[in-house]
């Protein structure tokens, strides 16, 4: 089945450092979503995105739905350790009601 | 308000048994979906349904069954399971209209053996 490719695959970084990853598809969307789980649980929206080159924040994060519209990118400033987890994109076509998710971006904190 | 609840959260079955997997909200969202995630993966759309008495296949949908009686209740049914149906199955909804925002379930753990 058709999945997202992100990148990169995971993630060790400091705390306190800046935290870029992206999603890309062979496919347009015309909705793109960014999704945080945590170990064992399921995984909660962050940021939606509606409209090519639309740049959207919520608080440390900020997520932008490229210009092709066959991208996006998550970036989170001044990381902490709770933002570990793993991040997944999604995106959705106009016109269904079904998402594609993508392999997820795997962010350890060390404090 | 619970949101969204799944039972059992785990459960080991032998090859060629069968269960059903519940899942239950109380947000009266139109749109719900079936999703299985394997070790390291991202979530696949097994079966999703827009209302009670309408459900639609997604990407992985053999060897599962659904059915959507109520707006509350989208069960899923495993017939005949697999080792390759070993994996954490979540249920999510989404309320009709111009949000995007799905609500996931805790998740069920399955183990085929």
């Amino acid at each position: 089945g058709q999945q997202l490719n992100q990148s990169p695959q995971s993630m060790f970084i400091q705390e306190g450092e800046d935290v870029s990853m992206n999603c890309t598809s062979s496919s347009i969307f015309n909705t793109w979503l960014w999704y945080k789980q945590d170990p064992g649980e399921g995984p909660v929206l962050l940021i939606a995105l509606y409209k090519a080159g639309e740049l959207t924040s919520n608080g440390r994060l900020t997520a932008q739905f490229g210009i092709t519209r066959k991208d996006s990118f998550l970036n989170i400033s001044a990381s902490i350790p709770s933002d570990v987890g793993i991040y997944f994109c999604a995106g959705r076509t106009s016109g269904t009601y079904k998402y594609i998710f993508g392999t997820g971006t795997r962010l350890k904190v060390l404090a | 308000n619970a949101g969204v609840t799944q039972t059992p959260k785990f459960r080991i079955l032998k090859i060629g048994q069968s269960m059903t997997l519940q899942c239950t909200q109380d947000m009266n969202h139109n749109y719900m979906y079936w999703y299985r995630q394997d070790p390291g993966m991202g979530l696949k759309l097994i079966y999703y349904s827009v209302g009670a008495g309408i459900t639609d296949k997604g990407e992985v949908p053999n060897g599962y069954n659904v059915s959507r009686s109520t707006t509350e209740d989208f069960p899923l049914r495993l017939e005949l399971a697999a080792p390759s149906q070993t994996s954490v199955y979540f249920c999510a909804t989404r309320d009709r209209g111009s949000t995007d925002t799905q609500y996931f379930g805790p998740g069920t753990r399955l183990t085929v053996l």
